[in-house]
């Protein structure tokens, strides 16, 4: 167990919808990252933020946007869903938000859009 | 960018060394190499780090050469259990960006 937390595990939804994923990172870490992981395919970096703000951008869709809370959880707010955006989202989390830290991972949602 | 590059797939057998190369030819002078491992449907789990010369744990080893245009991944004995993908990461040169790329499966067999 990473200590970081994820939710929901599953969700299924149509084309066209609108889906919240959340996440809560290990106590005491200030920085959280997404990444999506489309089927046999490797981790892309979507976005980071570091206590509150956004810090890194990677390959994030415009229909796509995420922001961290004062207390630190964050979510990740995908729109206008297409079928390609079935996935595993993953979010980690880093004490300081540092390229060089460890990031741990929590267990991922996995995002079926039908 | 320090994009990488690292072969698709590999086959052991339990009891085996399994050494695993990742190219980061474009790596800059302050990036760390970290490696992760991770399981189907599971999030990537840290394995090990280090900037030059060799780095070992309870669990790998880590070979940079002076160049640090790649690295090894060692793992001594696998097991079933180690059957994985691994994933080798740098910066992407000065964003804080990270860059997983495809990672290796490896296939651990009996």
């Amino acid at each position: 167990d990473s200590g970081v937390t994820q939710t929901p595990k599953h969700l299924i939804t149509a084309t066209g919808q609108r889906v919240t994923l959340r996440c809560s990172p290990r106590s005491g870490d200030l920085s959280v990252y997404w990444y999506q992981q489309s089927l046999d395919q490797g981790l892309q970096f979507l976005i980071q933020y570091y206590n509150g703000e956004e810090r890194a951008k990677g390959n994030i869709l415009e229909r796509f946007s995420a922001q961290q809370f004062p207390d630190l959880h964050s979510e990740l707010n995908l729109s206008s869903l297409e079928l390609g955006d079935s996935a595993l989202y993953f979010c980690a989390s880093s004490v300081e938000g540092d390229r060089q830290e460890t990031q741990y991972f929590g267990p991922g949602t996995r995002l079926l859009v039908l | 960018l320090a994009k990488t590059t690292q072969p698709i797939s590999m086959d052991s057998y339990e009891g085996q060394e399994v050494n695993i190369t990742c190219s980061h030819n474009n790596i800059a002078t302050n990036d760390y190499i970290t490696w992760y491992q991770q399981f189907p449907s599971q999030g990537p789990r840290f394995i090990i780090q280090g900037y030059k010369t060799k780095v070992t744990n309870e669990v790998a080893s880590l070979f940079i050469p002076a160049d640090r245009k790649s690295s090894t991944l060692s793992l001594p004995r696998v097991s079933l259990s180690d059957t994985a993908v691994y994933y080798c990461l740098v910066g992407e040169g000065n964003f804080n960006k990270f860059y997983f790329g495809s990672g290796t499966k490896l296939n651990v067999k009996p």
